[in-house]
């Protein structure tokens, strides 16, 4: 079954204590991506990986660091979590052809107190 | 820059109502259109896409048209049911990106 994989589903940590989120697709796809999501917000982009050691800023990248060591692989870093990163994280990948569907993780609810 | 304005929610709706969720958007380009859905507990899943000026997606009874000359992609369903409640997202994509730009997010109760 195609499907993305993120782990935890819920997380509860405390302000600079360094976490990571994981995420693992097995579509073979090119380009993941990390959103997070906000009320009234919407899904805002953080970084992406157009491949294996590629990756760039999205539009809310400050706090966060991604690696992409392995195609099916793409982690979220936070080395020292703040309240204002506490939302509902989701990981995305697509192929490497345009227009094509994304897929999307279940999400990760992180809680920063 | 792009982006997608929805309409705001929420919208509460008896079984069997018509459902109508306004999606307008701002692009430099000629982007594709997208309408995910977001069940509760659950990750973004494509509803339907359509690609170029009036294209009609369609998918599980909703429907949604492409319309280059008022930038709208608004999603409709003639009758809904209980189990269509959810957040309803519009996307975005340049035909040269693969980033994905999303609305706010409506979120739908449909009422036995």
């Amino acid at each position: 079954e195609a499907q993305v994989t993120q782990n935890p589903r819920y997380l509860i940590t405390v302000t600079g204590k360094k976490l990571t989120v994981t995420c693992s697709q097995n579509m073979n796809h090119e380009y993941m991506s990390w959103y997070r999501q906000d009320p009234g917000l919407g899904l805002r982009q953080i970084y992406y990986s157009m491949n294996v050691e590629v990756t760039d800023k999205g539009d809310v990248p400050e706090g966060y660091k991604v690696s992409r060591k392995e195609k099916r692989n793409f982690p979220l870093i936070l080395e020292s979590p703040s309240p204002n990163q506490t939302s509902l994280y989701f990981c995305a990948s697509r192929t490497g052809v345009l227009n094509t569907e994304a897929f999307f993780g279940q999400g990760t609810r992180l809680t920063v107190v | 820059g792009n982006s997608v304005t929805q309409m705001e929610g929420p919208v509460t709706l008896s079984e069997e109502a018509f459902l109508t969720i306004n999606c307008t958007y701002t692009a430099t380009g000629y982007p594709s259109l997208f309408w995910y859905v977001q069940y509760p507990g659950e990750g973004l899943q494509l509803l339907l896409k359509a690609t170029k000026a009036d294209d009609k997606g369609s998918n599980k009874g909703f429907e949604a048209t492409y319309r280059k000359e008022t930038t709208s992609f608004h999603l409709e369903k003639g009758s809904v049911q209980v189990s269509d409640s959810a957040v309803y997202f519009c996307a975005l994509s340049e035909t040269d990106d693969y980033k994905l730009s999303f609305g706010a997010g409506t979120t739908v109760t449909v009422r036995a």
